[in-house]
């Protein structure tokens, strides 16, 4: 399967404690972003790679969260004392650079704080 | 925040019969994609249409886009129980921001 992957898909923590997600897209795409989406809601972005090149933050981002894409491979998304408001679901995509609206999806990492 | 309503919010039919699903948006678009998401799944891209096009189609789906109104419609024809899923219309204005709606659930019933 060459699409984008994410894990874990299911990650349950204690409030207060660290989670990190990784991301891995498809491997000729330059472009990755990362989603929160909460029941009933769509996705909301979050932030954006242009290979290694973190370009934009939503202000969603608090500083709580950090994103990395050391190689302009896989990225990881890491929040820190994690609050019961973080438990969503964690989208990422990624993109070739021509066409960064066509933009193809992991299933995603739900993310419960408890 | 998001800059797509979608309407209905949900909406519940009959096997065979065609489901309309409509998205309003605020600010001027490069273009407007529609996304299907199955229950607890990522999302896939069904449909792609651009500023300056009015009309699309793809198998049994057709999208309608008027810049006027900054709306657009996603009509599937035929529904099946497959299609029972959450719809999204997203909008992307250049750059690299695809802003998503909140999105519509379809229920198909067999």
């Amino acid at each position: 399967d060459t699409g984008v992957s994410q894990n874990p898909r299911h990650k349950i923590t204690k409030r207060g404690q660290n989670v990190t997600f990784r991301c891995d897209p498809i491997s000729e795409h330059n472009r990755l972003y990362w989603y929160r989406q909460t029941l009933g809601q769509g996705p909301e972005f979050l932030t954006y790679f242009q290979n290694e090149a973190q370009l934009e933050k939503s202000r969603l981002l608090s500083d709580r969260f950090s994103a990395e894409r050391p190689k302009g491979s896989f990225s990881t998304l890491e929040i820190q004392r994690t609050e019961q408001g973080d438990s969503a679901m964690y989208l990422c995509a990624s993109s070739l650079p021509g066409t960064p609206y066509e933009q193809y999806f992991g299933p995603g990492t739900r993310l419960t704080v408890t | 925040s998001q800059q797509g309503e979608e309407d209905p919010q949900a909406l519940s039919i009959q096997e065979g019969e065609n489901a309309t699903m409509n998205c309003s948006y605020k600010t001027s678009i490069n273009n407007l994609q529609w996304y299907r998401q199955n229950s607890g799944r990522g999302l896939v891209h069904l449909i792609l249409i651009r500023s300056n096009e009015r009309e699309k189609h793809s198998g049994r789906l057709r999208v309608t886009l008027d810049t006027s109104k900054k709306s657009s419609s996603l009509l599937i024809t035929a529904s099946r129980a497959a299609d029972t899923a959450s719809y999204f219309c997203a909008t992307f204005t250049g750059g690299f921001k695809t802003i998503f709606g909140a999105g519509t659930r379809l229920f198909v019933k067999a």
